[in-house]
């Protein structure tokens, strides 16, 4: 076990549709990263957010926006999904060096 | 700007047989690097990590990786492979970014390591 935690474990819905994905990072982590796993692009780099505010982005859709709260956790929100937004989505907090990963959020869009 | 690569899609090997996972890097400056391991249906678990120090870095699980600054590479290595192993590798290195400290990793495209009983 990671101690990150990211919920739903699993999501469905419709092309059209938005939705929220929720990640809390291992206690003491400042730093959450979100990253997305398709089978087209691998493993892409989404966003990152430390200590409250935006630090890096990477290949993020303008459909796509993040936040994090002041108890660390932070939501990635998902708009106007299209069927090529299904995907794993993972969220990740840092530790010294490596980053620690959850399980993930499976999006299934229809 | 950084990458690595993973040369293998697929890498077969018997149980008890020794497994080479290969990866690859360029980076500017001095390279910090990874590698994870992705069961199914499961998140990603570091493994081991490549800093500073000696170039054989021991991890989790009986890994252990080569780093070899002369060829680019950063090899996953075990002495003797087992059936629990088989899983997706992942090999990534650091991107530093415009702002140094923790930045995003940039991964491989993975390779899938079958160990066949």
């Amino acid at each position: 076990d990671s101690g990150v935690t990211q919920t739903p474990k699993h999501l469905i819905t419709a092309t059209g549709q938005r939705v929220t994905l929720r990640c809390s990072p291992r206690s003491g982590d400042l730093s959450v990263y979100w990253y997305q796993q398709s089978l087209d692009q691998g493993l892409q780099f989404l966003i990152q957010y430390y200590n409250g505010e935006e630090r890096a982005k990477g290949n993020i859709l303008e459909r796509f926006s993040a936040q994090q709260f002041p108890d660390l956790h932070s939501e990635l929100n998902l708009s106007s999904l299209e069927l090529g937004d299904s995907a794993l989505y993972f969220c990740a907090s840092a530790g010294e060096d490596e980053q620690f990963f959850g399980p993930g959020t499976r999006l299934t869009v229809l | 700007a950084q990458s690595v690569a993973q040369p293998e899609d697929q890498v077969n090997v018997a149980e008890g047989n020794p497994l080479t996972v290969k990866c690859t890097y360029s980076v500017s400056g001095n390279p910090y690097l990874f590698w994870y391991v992705q069961y199914p249906n499961r998140g990603l678990q570091f493994l081991l990590k490549y800093i500073t120090g000696d170039n054989l870095v021991k991890g989790s699980y009986g890994f252990e990786a080569e780093f070899n600054k002369s060829q680019t590479s950063f090899h996953l290595k075990k002495p003797s492979a087992l059936v629990s192993d088989s899983a997706l590798y992942f090999c990534a290195v650091r991107d530093w970014g415009f702002s140094g400290g923790y930045n995003k990793l940039i991964f491989g495209a993975g390779t899938r390591l079958a160990v066949h009983p």
